[in-house]
C-alpha cells in the first residue's frame, strides 16, 4: 500500500515560536492532503484539506492565520503552528490520496502523526 | 451534521475471545462506513469498508456490516489475538473528508 511519512515524530517548543511538521507520500502523487488534530481520548478532528499548488480549505473553528498549510508539490504538505501555545499542544496527523502508475487511490492513507508539546 | 459514536474502551480481552466494539452513527445521505485500526507507534490503516446498506466488510478476520435501519456498524471478530491489540476507530465520508468517532482501545491478553 501506499506510504505516508511526517516529520518530525515529537517535537517540543516554547511558548511564541513557531513550529513546522513535514508531511510526505513515499511512493505516490498526493493530489490531496488532510491534516487531523487528535486530543485525548478523542476523535481525529479534520483541520483541513489540500490540494496540491492551490489554498487550503480549513474547517470552521481552524484558525487559519495560526495553522499556516502549504501543499507546494505532489509528495509533501506542511503544516506550521505559528506563535505556539500551550493550548496548541496535541497529537496532529495527515492523510492522503492521490495516485500512482495511472492507479487511483481514493482510500486515505495515514501518516505516523506528530506529539507536538508546547511549555 | 454527521457524527460517529463508538464504545468507550478500554476493552479488555483474553486470547480466543469474541469482540464486538458498537458503533453508531448519524449522517444525511448515504455514506461510506470505515474502520479503522492503529497499532502503537504507527498510522491509521484501513482495516475494512461497506459502501451501501446491508454491505459486509471483512479483513483478517474483522467483519462489519451497514446497518442502515439501526445506523450502525458494529465490528466484530470471533476469536481475537494478542496481535489485535490496537485503537479501532469508525468512521463516515462525507464527500472526500472522513468523520471519525473517538476510538476504542482493545487490549488482549495471551
Amino acid at each position: 500500500g501506499a506510504v505516508v511519512s511526517q516529520h518530525p515524530s515529537r517535537v517540543i517548543c516554547k511558548s511564541g515560536t513557531s513550529v513546522k511538521i513535514e508531511c510526505r507520500s513515499l511512493d505516490f502523487q498526493a493530489t490531496t492532503m488532510f491534516w487531523y488534530r487528535q486530543f485525548p481520548k478523542q476523535s481525529l478532528m479534520l483541520m483541513a484539506t489540500s490540494n496540491e499548488g492551490s489554498k487550503a480549505t480549513y474547517e470552521q473553528g481552524v484558525e487559519k492565520d495560526k495553522f499556516l498549510i502549504n501543499h507546494a508539490s505532489l509528495t509533501l504538505s506542511t503544516l506550521t503552528v505559528t506563535s505556539a501555545h500551550p493550548e496548541d499542544s496535541s497529537f496532529y496527523i495527515c492523510s492522503a490520496i492521490g495516485t500512482s502508475g495511472g492507479v487511483s487511490y481514493n482510500e486515505q492513507f495515514f501518516g505516523p502523526g506528530t506529539r507536538l508539546t508546547v511549555l | 451534521g454527521n457524527s460517529v459514536t463508538q464504545m468507550e474502551g478500554p476493552v479488555t480481552l483474553s486470547e480466543e475471545a469474541f469482540l464486538t466494539i458498537n458503533c453508531t452513527y448519524t449522517a444525511t445521505g448515504y455514506p461510506s462506513l470505515f474502520w479503522y485500526v492503529q497499532y502503537p507507534g504507527e498510522g491509521l490503516q484501513l482495516l475494512l469498508k461497506a459502501t451501501k446498506a446491508d454491505d459486509k466488510g471483512s479483513n483478517k478476520g474483522f467483519e462489519a456490516t451497514y446497518r442502515k435501519e439501526t445506523t450502525s456498524f458494529h465490528l466484530e471478530k470471533g476469536s481475537v489475538q494478542v496481535s489485535d491489540s490496537a485503537v479501532y476507530f469508525c468512521a463516515l465520508s462525507s464527500g472526500n473528508k472522513l468523520v471519525f468517532g473517538a476510538g476504542t482501545i482493545l487490549r488482549v491478553k495471551s
